[in-house]
């Protein structure tokens, strides 16, 4: 099956600073990637759909200044969480989609915990 | 919208016992519908997918479910149980028109010996 990557698989970053995570497509072009927030004990909140070349589309309640998205490329979107705070500290999942029709699988990452302090 | 219910967040099964998990959608057009397994610290795995054509549905690890319209359902279903099945289980739904995906809040499957 195709291959989704995410980078890092952890990572614990002081307040107020900028983490960000990859999400790469290894063996296929993803024409849209979508970024997902998990809490703990929780199901997966879907954050924004990115299509490579454009702007994000975020999810209602989701700040877009907070959360940065950028898909340069067919095989990689960024997540940049910006400012981090405590609350911010969640595990991050991304999924990729080799195309836009509805029979489309999406493939998800390995998922990114992140730890702010 | 389309969403799906998944009742029981806990799940006990014994070792070698039916495992069964329920899922309840909401679509107002053909849905096309998922399950995913994740273990602790990992991304989805899919396990199985309902697009068209026949009801019952096979997947990996021994699952299957069945696609039952008058029912608005599609339980997940493993005749034996194995201590490897223990993880988080996800129902999903495809949003029409584009393929994100609405999750359920999951079943944690615990396997006793």
């Amino acid at each position: 099956g195709a291959v989704v990557s995410q980078h890092p698989s952890r990572v614990i970053c002081k307040s107020g600073t900028s983490v960000k995570i990859e999400c790469r497509s290894l063996d296929f072009q993803a024409t849209t990637m979508f970024w997902y927030r998990q809490f703990p004990k929780q199901s997966l909140m879907l954050m924004a759909t990115s299509n490579e070349g454009s702007k994000a589309t975020y999810e209602q309640g989701v700040e877009k200044d907070k959360f940065l998205i950028n898909h340069a490329s067919l095989t990689l979107s960024t997540l940049t969480v910006t400012s981090a705070h405590p609350e911010d500290s969640s595990f991050y999942i991304c999924s990729a989609s080799p195309g836009t029709g509805t029979n489309t699988e999406a493939f998800f990452g390995q998922g990114t915990r992140l730890t702010v302090v | 919208a389309q969403s799906v219910t998944q009742l029981g967040s806990h799940v006990s099964v014994s070792e070698g016992a039916l495992v069964l998990l329920r899922c309840n959608y909401s679509s107002s057009v053909p849905p096309y519908l998922f399950w995913y397994v994740q273990y602790p610290n990992q991304g989805l795995q899919l396990l199985l997918k309902y697009t068209t054509g026949a009801t019952l549905v096979k997947g990996i690890n021994g699952f299957e479910a069945e696609f039952k319209k008058s029912e608005t359902s599609f339980h997940l279903t493993k005749p034996s149980a194995h201590m490897s099945d223990a993880a988080e289980y996800f129902c999903a739904v495809r949003l029409y028109g584009n393929n994100r995906l609405a999750f359920g809040k999951g079943n944690q499957v615990v396997v006793i010996p």
